[in-house]
Formats: structure tokens, C-alpha cells, sequence
């Protein structure tokens, strides 16, 4: 079975300040993709990130990029340069894939409420 | 359509009412994926369609649910006799076949009074 943890219930960061958001995660399967969401109150899910297993280098988009250390089975995303319309909910998923090439559902962790203060 | 569309966006129902909820994924994309969020936490797995079957539908917390893809492109949640504790965002997301992301639809938010 896969789990995520995120163990950051709400955090803070200055407007303009980088912050870092966690993420571990538990899976006896060898591939299986990471990503990150955005929850704004609206409620849509908005994709921001996303880590193969067995990608080389960290995954980055624009002000996110993503922290993947596999031994560690951590995941945890970096968002630089915040700015208020930061302040949301973001969750880390994770998903197993098959060497069929199909892929399973994801698995999502519990979130972090970022408020961004100005 | 140009994303994930779900209707309705709100629905109040009463206790042991009967409801549907509807999602239209994007086009092309053969999986379809339903969850559940309560407040405040994240989103539940609920059931995985490819094409017109349920891949797995582990997911579903009792026989009370049941959701169809007939066609294999819209699907519909149904929820019988329900219970305050359905109340929930319901959450669709379509996919291509093994590989991308996910497409999120907004949401349906189910309140059971």
C-alpha cells in the first residue's frame, strides 16, 4: 500500500520569501510518480509539479521545484519567491505505475495550508 | 470539452434521499478517477474507470455507492439512502492512458441535512 505524510498541518512565509512545504512517502514499488497540488478555496485541484522515480535531477517549474530525495523517500516542494496569491492548501500525491504502463489512482496526503502574509 | 466538468456544483439533499452526480472528462482521456474530500483533509480514492469498466473500485466505502461509465466517456457517482457523513466535496479527474497528469473538475459539493 502507499501512504503520504505530510506533517505541516498550516505555515507561514513572508510575501517574497522562498518556503519549503513536506512530503515523505512509503511504497514498496519501484516506479511510481510524485506530484504536487494547489487547493485555493475556490476548491479546483491545480497541478503544479510532478517527480518520476527514476528521473536523474529535480523537477522545476517556474517558482516551484521540487526537492526529491529518493533515499529518504521525501518530496518536498519549494516555492520561491512567494507571493499572496500563494495562500492555499497543497497537497503531495503519489502514483504507482505498472510496467504495462498503466497507472493506478493517486494517493493523496493529509495538506498544508500556506498563508502567505504580506 | 477544454477541461473536467462536473454538475451539479452544489446539492442539498436530505437524509436517505437518493443522488447522482455527474462527470464529463476531458475528451480522449480513457481514465477516470473519483474521490472524496471531507473538509479539511485530503482526497479519498474512490473508483477507477478505463474506458467503460470500474479498473477498481476499492474505493467505494460501502454499497451505498455506485458509479457507471456506460459509454466510456461520462460518468455518473450514485449514492443511496444518504447519510450526513456523505456530505463531502466529490471530486472527478480524467487521465490519458498511463501517462500525465490529472485533470481535476471543480467539484461537487454534497450537503446531506
Amino acid at each position: 500500500a502507499q501512504k503520504i505524510t505530510q506533517t505541516q498541518p498550516g505555515m507561514f512565509v513572508q510575501e517574497k520569501e522562498a518556503v519549503t512545504l513536506d512530503c515523505t512517502y512509503d511504497t514498496s514499488d519501484p516506479s511510481y510518480g510524485l506530484f504536487w497540488y494547489k487547493q485555493p478555496s475556490s476548491g479546483e485541484m491545480i497541478f503544479l509539479i510532478y517527480q518520476g522515480s527514476y528521473d536523474q535531477q529535480n523537477a522545476t517549474e517556474g517558482r516551484y521545484s521540487l526537492n526529491f530525495q529518493k533515499a529518504r523517500k521525501s518530496a518536498n516542494l519549494v516555492i520561491s519567491a512567494s507571493q499572496l496569491g500563494d495562500s492555499a492548501m497543497y497537497f503531495c500525491a503519489m502514483r504507482v505505475v505498472f510496467s504495462s504502463g498503466s497507472a493506478r489512482q493517486l494517493t493523496f496526503g493529509s495538506g498544508t495550508q500556506l498563508t502567505v502574509l504580506p | 470539452g477544454a477541461g473536467v466538468s462536473q454538475t451539479p456544483s452544489n446539492k442539498v439533499t436530505e437524509k436517505g434521499k437518493y443522488v447522482e452526480l455527474r462527470c464529463d472528462p476531458i475528451s480522449g482521456h480513457t481514465a477516470l478517477y473519483w474521490y472524496r474530500q471531507s473538509l479539511g483533509q485530503g482526497p479519498e480514492f474512490l473508483i477507477y474507470f478505463q474506458g467503460t469498466g470500474a479498473a477498481d473500485d476499492s474505493g467505494l466505502p460501502n454499497d451505498r455507492f455506485f458509479a457507471v461509465r456506460p459509454e466510456g466517456s461520462v460518468s455518473t457517482l450514485k449514492i443511496q439512502r444518504t447519510e450526513r457523513g456523505d456530505s463531502a466535496v466529490y471530486l472527478c479527474a480524467s487521465s490519458r492512458l498511463g501517462e500525465g497528469g490529472y485533470t481535476f473538475g471543480s467539484g461537487t459539493r454534497l450537503t446531506v441535512v
